[in-house]
């Protein structure tokens, strides 16, 4: 198991152009996260996929983001027409959560991170 | 709205002290879990401790050690015989109650360095 895997890890792009970050959790996790941390800050939750549905967006995640997690496995988010304050380190995290376990102390094992610049 | 408060942005410790980082919590719920993460320079977040709001003993895992403080909504972590790998940053969030998934709430973080 090499853990959750994130490509690339780093992005530089102009502002205008379509950018695509891929997560490779952990095999047997069936739940996965995409948060985004800028400068300075602790991480914001973005989105959520139990298997392959996605169950939660935050408000944060505008209508020139999309995340897919087709099989239930590995993910993608793109994110459209990027702007600089897209600058930013997402971070992908994943999860097994067991039907009838309470989801308390659940941690979740987080990916290194895709650095996003946008000029 | 939940809210964690890091109020130190960082912290100096000699290698082998201990140190405490301050973390306080703002929720009107009763059932949460609080966590400590830690960042180092590579990027990934490594989980280091959970404390559950009905868990009446204070967390600890190791070296790490969670003072919890419930009426005063603090969640302290507490690094016992401080090590140079423990410089990075140090997260301190809180998970939305009654969510069934792991949305978490990270406060701003406080950047410790060890010193030998």
């Amino acid at each position: 198991d090499t853990g959750v895997s994130q490509n690339p890890r780093h992005k530089i792009t102009k502002r205008g152009q379509n950018v695509t970050f891929r997560c490779d959790p952990i095999s047997e996790h069936n739940r996965l996260y995409w948060y985004r941390q800028t400068l300075g800050q602790g991480p914001e939750f973005l989105t959520y996929f139990q298997n392959e549905a996605q169950l939660e967006k935050s408000r944060l995640l505008s209508d020139r983001f999309s995340a897919e997690r087709p099989k239930g496995s590995f993910s993608t988010l793109e994110i459209q027409r990027t702007e600089q304050g897209d600058s930013a380190m997402y971070l992908c995290a994943s999860s097994l959560v067991s039907t009838g376990t309470s989801s308390g102390a659940n941690v979740l094992t987080f990916g290194a991170g895709s650095r996003l610049t946008v000029l | 709205a939940q809210k964690i408060t890091q109020t130190q942005p960082g912290m100096f410790v000699q290698e082998k002290e201990a140190v405490t980082l301050d973390c306080t919590y703002d929720t009107s719920d009763q059932s949460y879990g609080l966590f400590w993460y830690k960042q180092p320079s590579s990027g990934e977040m490594i989980f280091l401790i959970y404390q559950g709001s009905y868990d009446e003993q204070n967390a600890t895992e190791g070296r790490y050690s969670l003072n919890f403080q419930k009426a005063r909504k603090s969640a302290n972590l507490v690094i016992s015989a401080s090590q140079l790998g423990d410089s990075a940053m140090y997260f301190c969030a809180m998970r939305e109650p009654d969510t069934g998934f792991q949305k978490l709430v990270f406060g701003t973080g406080t950047r410790l360095l060890v010193s030998p």
